[in-house]
């Protein structure tokens, strides 16, 4: 699978949106971009997942690059639940089905 | 809405003894997981199970650890023989198809070894 890099750690508004980055520059074409988060030392927590078309569920927006080398997370109205390490994992078939998780980010959300 | 189940939430046991964890996976899912997470680190891969039988091992998942579906609903994790670094948290997973489909995760059961 292709690595990802994300910044270890950001804070963001309660209300506001919060834009979570991730670098894949490596991707293959076959590859998805998948992103989960954990809240403290829960299970992890599917969110949403692309191939090359933003995506958008009742959770988060994905905005991919048009080379797909990055990506995009956006939670539109960040409340203080959404407090997590959310983690940005590229999938490939040839990987087969499991997930590796990174180091993820960290998000604070403060009122 | 339909949610993986694990138990126990919290299992101490001492070093060399067999522990069992058990997880209920979604009623429709078809492949089954097995993740841990040892304090401070990342969520780690161990197995992947479909069909009865083993789809996918990590090199964590050594002759220690086994899997099974004992029956419809449970799926779980047997470690023969415990040792300190086994402490972890274990998370169980599912999903209703392979590639490309989301894996739903269980609250974890917290394994303290003595």
């Amino acid at each position: 699978d292709a690595k990802t890099t994300q910044p270890p750690s950001m804070d963001c508004a309660e209300g506001r949106a919060a834009n979570l980055p991730c670098n894949h520059s490596t991707i293959s074409g076959n590859e998805y971009v998948y992103w989960y988060r954990q809240i403290h030392s829960q299970g992890p927590q599917y969110i949403i997942h692309g191939l090359k078309n933003n995506e958008t569920n009742e959770m988060a927006s994905l905005i991919i690059t048009e080379d797909r080398k990055s990506s995009t997370l956006i939670l539109p109205h960040a409340t203080l639940r959404d407090t997590a390490v959310y983690y940005c994992i590229v999938r490939s078939k040839a990987a087969g089905n499991k997930l590796t998780f990174g180091g993820g980010t960290r998000v604070l959300v403060k009122p | 809405e339909p949610e993986v189940t694990q138990t126990p939430s919290h299992q101490v046991t001492q070093m060399g003894q067999e522990v069992i964890l058990r997880c209920v996976p979604i009623s429709n899912h078809l492949y089954f997981y097995w993740y841990r997470q040892i304090l401070g680190q990342k969520v780690e891969f161990l197995v992947s199970f479909y069909n009865n039988e083993i789809s996918e091992k990590s090199e964590i998942f050594d002759d220690q650890f086994s899997v099974e579906r004992p029956d419809g609903s449970n799926f779980t994790l047997k470690i023969r023989s415990t040792k300190l670094e086994d402490s972890a948290m274990y998370f169980c997973a599912s999903s209703e198809r392979d590639i490309y489909n989301e894996q739903f995760f269980g609250p974890g059961t917290r394994l303290t070894v003595l």
